[in-house]
């Protein structure tokens, strides 16, 4: 069974606050690690799929980090806003005929930025 | 482009029935996957199908099942309802169902009275 750990469970900031988050997994049969954002009442929205070890990408304010042989990833937000208060989930995909489709989630941080 | 579409967006049904859930998939997407959403477990894996073969089936009782059709598009079937059945069910399409970008639709939040 593969266990993907986010942390923290939950966060709040202040607007203008940057933060991160962190998701951990088994750094065997990596394949590929996806980041979303969901909004209440909304579809998880894709934000990233991370395939290489040291892979950096980034997208507006979010960027994300990759390490594969140690089995984690950050997550970065600069400059917290509002409209960013959202669940973020990462999940993972392992290596191997019996892993099509299917994305192993995290439990998810729950972020709240405060005006 | 049209995104993941999901029919019917909210459904309640009793102990004992069965329901059908829709999924459209992106154009051109032939991998569509479902999970199930519950407040206690998170987001777990129903099952996938790329080119109306089952590829891969998360850990469910076999009331659980699915199919996709010449199209693209997917249903999931699940009988003889229970209580716990209660959930909301995402629909996922993406043109390999491996390494690139995965899109959901926006669920179908089924009840069990």
């Amino acid at each position: 069974i593969l266990n993907v750990e986010q942390s923290p469970q939950s966060l709040h900031v202040q607007e203008g606050d940057s933060t991160n988050f962190t998701c951990s997994f088994p750094s065997s049969n990596f394949y590929a690690l996806h980041w979303y954002r969901w909004e209440t009442a909304k579809s998880p929205e894709a934000l990233f799929v991370m395939t290489l070890n040291g892979d950096e990408k980034k997208k507006g304010r979010i960027s994300a980090t990759l390490n594969t042989k140690e089995g984690y990833s950050y997550l970065y937000i600069k400059g917290s806003q509002p409209e960013d208060s959202a669940t973020y989930l990462c999940a993972l995909i392992s290596a191997g005929g019996t892993s099509y489709g299917k994305l192993t989630f995290g439990q998810g941080t729950i972020l709240t930025v405060h005006p | 482009k049209a995104g993941v579409t999901q029919t019917p967006r909210y459904l309640i049904k009793t102990r004992g029935q069965q329901v059908t859930l829709s999924c459209s998939p992106i154009s051109g997407h032939r991998s569509v996957s479902w999970y199930q959403q519950t407040p206690g477990q998170g987001l777990q894996f129903l099952f996938e199908y790329f080119s109306e073969t089952q590829r891969n089936k998360g850990n469910f009782p076999g009331r659980f099942s699915g199919r996709q059709f010449s199209n693209s598009r997917s249903e999931m079937n699940v009988s003889t309802l229970e209580l716990g059945d209660s959930a909301l069910y995402l629909c996922a399409s993406s043109s390999t169902g491996f390494g690139n970008t995965i899109y959901f639709g926006e669920g179908s939040w089924l009840t069990v009275v």
